[in-house]
């Protein structure tokens, strides 16, 4: 079975914390790709990163940081210094592949941050 | 340019009425996608096209029909909806890839459009 847990359903933050959104996925594929995406209120789903599984290099962009660890199945994601732009619902996404259509979302984490 | 377009933004209908939904890309994808999403919900996949022609439904239900034109523009054609419709509906659309003969991963989605059916 695959299977993508976002565990948080919301956090709040106060502006320029950091903070971590959390992602534990389920595959007994051994090549796969993992997804953020971000949603805010308007309605788009923003592109934020891919990884794929070979791949357990971690990965800095600007003030958001992935950590992939096959280890323990999990692909987290950081915002450091958040701002109130950052606030929006994130989703997890699992696709295996080859050549695969579906994505497989988690729940989504509603990230909350106040001014 | 990673955008995909989608009109209208809102719209509210009838039970009755017919509408349809637009969505075009301009990336030169040849794979696009049909999502529906209701409130605090991931989104659903409902269809997927490929090289114009449907090639998944997600058994969604008839008063839902998608149309592919053509390689930038997919529609999708309300009728007789009912209030538990009432949903974003998202487009989105990805590259194909010819060496692996299916779909490369990253999924490009457009803003959606707020139904509501009365």
């Amino acid at each position: 079975a695959q299977k993508v847990t976002q565990a948080q359903t919301e956090i709040s933050v106060v502006e320029k914390e950091d903070v971590t959104l959390d992602c534990v996925y389920e595959t007994r594929d051994t090549t796969y790709y993992l997804f953020w995406y971000k949603q805010p209120p308007s309605g788009e789903l923003v592109f934020l990163i891919r990884r794929n599984s070979f791949d357990e290099q971690n990965e800095i962009s600007g003030r958001y940081s992935w950590n992939f660890q096959k280890s323990t199945s999990s692909f987290n994601f950081t915002i450091t210094a958040s701002q109130v732009v950052d606030s929006a619902v994130y989703f997890c996404a699992l696709s295996p592949l080859p050549g695969t259509y579906k994505y497989i979302f988690g729940t989504g984490t509603r990230l909350k941050v106040l001014a | 340019d990673t955008e995909v377009t989608q009109t209208p933004k809102h719209l509210v209908m009838g039970m009755t009425n017919k509408k349809s939904l637009k969505c075009e890309q301009h990336m030169g994808h040849r794979a696009m996608y049909w999502y529906k999403q209701k409130a605090k919900k991931p989104p659903e996949l409902m269809f997927v096209y490929s090289y114009e022609k449907l090639s998944i439904n997600e058994s969604v239900p008839s008063r839902f029909s998608p149309e592919c034109p053509n390689s930038s523009l997919l529609n999708l054609h309300l009728h007789a909806l009912q209030p538990e419709d009432s949903a974003l509906y998202l487009c989105a659309s990805s590259q194909k890839s010819e060496l692996l003969a299916g779909f490369l991963d990253t999924q490009y989605f457009g803003p959606g459009t707020r139904l509501t059916v009365l």
